[in-house]
């Protein structure tokens, strides 16, 4: 079985700094996605970036980008120019590239401070 | 554009009431799920299907069922509710096959209160 961990409970940037979520998964598998998905207070969840893990390039979304380290199964997402619209829940999540099933790690919330 | 649609959005239910949440995507996605989210754990897959009249457990299935009658609604049951069965109630879907396969989309969310 395939686990996700988010080692932050809680995190806070000041707006217009930068900030790095950390996520580490187990898995066996060779060929997956990796996921990082927004929860903002209305709760719609969102996604915010993706990563093949056959792709040795890191995924970037405008602000967004990723360092996934495939060999130390670690995959983290940093926020550049921090905005007030990015305080949410954010989720690390992980599925087979075969598989059906995405599991989730148990979120970081991130509070951008004007 | 619908997507993912979840009712009700709220509920409060004594224990040991039943109820059903119902979820509609008009996406035409092959597979569909349910997930629960509580405070420190993230979302937990309760139930998926993979195509109509087809539904496997997940993480935590106890206490719930689930129908695919038809290819667009997921059913989640409770049939007698319990105080831990409050949370809020995610549904998702995704496509099987083309490109993004991955992704997963997702409902507004569910809260319901067992008391």
């Amino acid at each position: 079985a395939q686990t996700v961990t988010q080692s932050q409970p809680e995190m806070s940037v000041q707006e217009a700094e930068t900030v790095t979520l950390s996520c580490t998964y187990d898995t066996s598998e060779n060929n997956y996605y990796l996921f990082w998905y927004k929860q903002p207070p209305s709760r719609q969840m969102i996604l915010v970036i993706r990563q093949e893990a056959y792709k040795q390039q890191n995924a970037t979304e405008n602000r967004f980008s990723v360092n996934f380290q495939k060999a130390a199964k670690s995959f983290s997402l940093k926020i550049s120019d921090s905005q007030l619209g990015d305080t949410a829940m954010y989720f690390c999540a992980f599925m087979r590239t075969s598989g059906s099933r995405l599991t989730f790690g148990e979120g970081t919330q991130l509070t951008v401070n004007p | 554009n619908a997507g993912v649609t979840q009712t009700p959005k709220f509920r409060v239910l004594k224990t040991g009431q039943s109820m059903t949440l119902l979820c509609a995507q008009d996406m035409n996605h092959e597979y569909m799920y349910w997930y629960r989210q509580d405070p420190g754990m993230g979302l937990r897959l309760i139930h998926y299907s993979v195509g109509e009249g087809t539904t496997a457990k997940g993480e935590v299935p106890d206490g719930y069922n689930v129908s695919r009658l038809k290819k667009q609604n997921f059913l989640l049951g409770l049939e007698s509710a319990a105080p831990s069965q409050t949370s809020v109630y995610f549904c998702a879907s995704k496509r099987q096959t083309g490109t993004n396969t991955g992704e997963l989309f997702f409902g507004e969310g569910s809260r319901l209160t067992v008391l």
